[in-house]
């Protein structure tokens, strides 16, 4: 399972506490991506960014933020502003300038109560 | 935005029969239609893709065709096995340039069950 890791695999958070999901990857790939997963709704967009530095909302981003500081890494901040945080979190990563295919993390299982 | 519809959500086949999943787009720009499988507790890998200068791609027993007029795409898997059963997700996306590029629209997935 190299090339593109998230950790941890299971979290565990009460309402009203931010949590922290790591993404990353040894690919070189200058594009990364954060979708967050529901049962019967596919892979939802929440923020990606194309360059170290830069990044951009999708289409859920709404009590989520992000950085990219570093090529290799993508870390997602679920906020307590995230009204319904329980989800599958997936990362993927792709080459920029595309569009490429993308390559997936094992994902981040996220449970608030 | 892009919106991309796939049916059906849940398929059920014996082993060595077809089975076919449909999606639709709405962006007459995308032209970049990869297709995911996802096994149950595992991450989403790439089966096949196509893009839009090309009308069908195979691959051995997975093949792909793209109706750009009707702004479909098609998902056929031949002489299915017991470890085709997965979830299966269509995505679009739009070349669009600058910081849109490589943004994929996924569809709801489709449930494969293959009984043997």
């Amino acid at each position: 399972d190299g090339g593109i890791t998230q950790s941890p695999k299971y979290l565990f958070r009460k309402e009203g506490q931010n949590v922290t999901l790591s993404c990353e990857q040894n690919l070189n790939h200058d594009a990364m991506y954060w979708y967050r997963q529901d049962p019967g709704q596919g892979l939802r967009l929440i923020y990606y960014s194309q360059i170290v530095n830069d990044f951009q909302k999708g289409d859920i981003a709404e009590g989520y933020s992000v950085s990219r500081e570093k090529k290799e890494s993508f870390p997602l901040t679920v906020t307590s502003a995230q009204k319904n945080p329980t989800a599958f979190y997936l990362c993927a990563s792709s080459m920029a300038g595309g569009p490429y295919e993308q390559y997936f993390g094992p994902g981040t299982r996220l449970t608030v109560t | 935005g892009e919106n991309v519809e796939q049916h059906p959500s849940t398929l059920s086949v014996q082993e060595g029969d077809s089975a076919v999943i449909k999606c639709t787009y709405s962006d007459s720009a995308s032209n970049y239609f990869p297709w995911y499988k996802q096994e149950l507790g595992k991450r989403p890998q790439l089966i096949i893709d196509i893009r839009s200068n090309v009308g069908e791609k195979k691959d051995q027993r997975i093949a792909v065709t793209l109706n750009k007029t009707a702004k479909h795409f098609s998902l056929h898997i031949t002489e299915t096995q017991p470890e085709d059963s997965a979830v299966y997700f269509c995505a679009a996306t739009a070349n669009a340039g600058g910081t849109s590029y490589g943004k994929l629209t996924f569809g709801q997935g489709t449930i494969l069950t293959v009984h043997p």
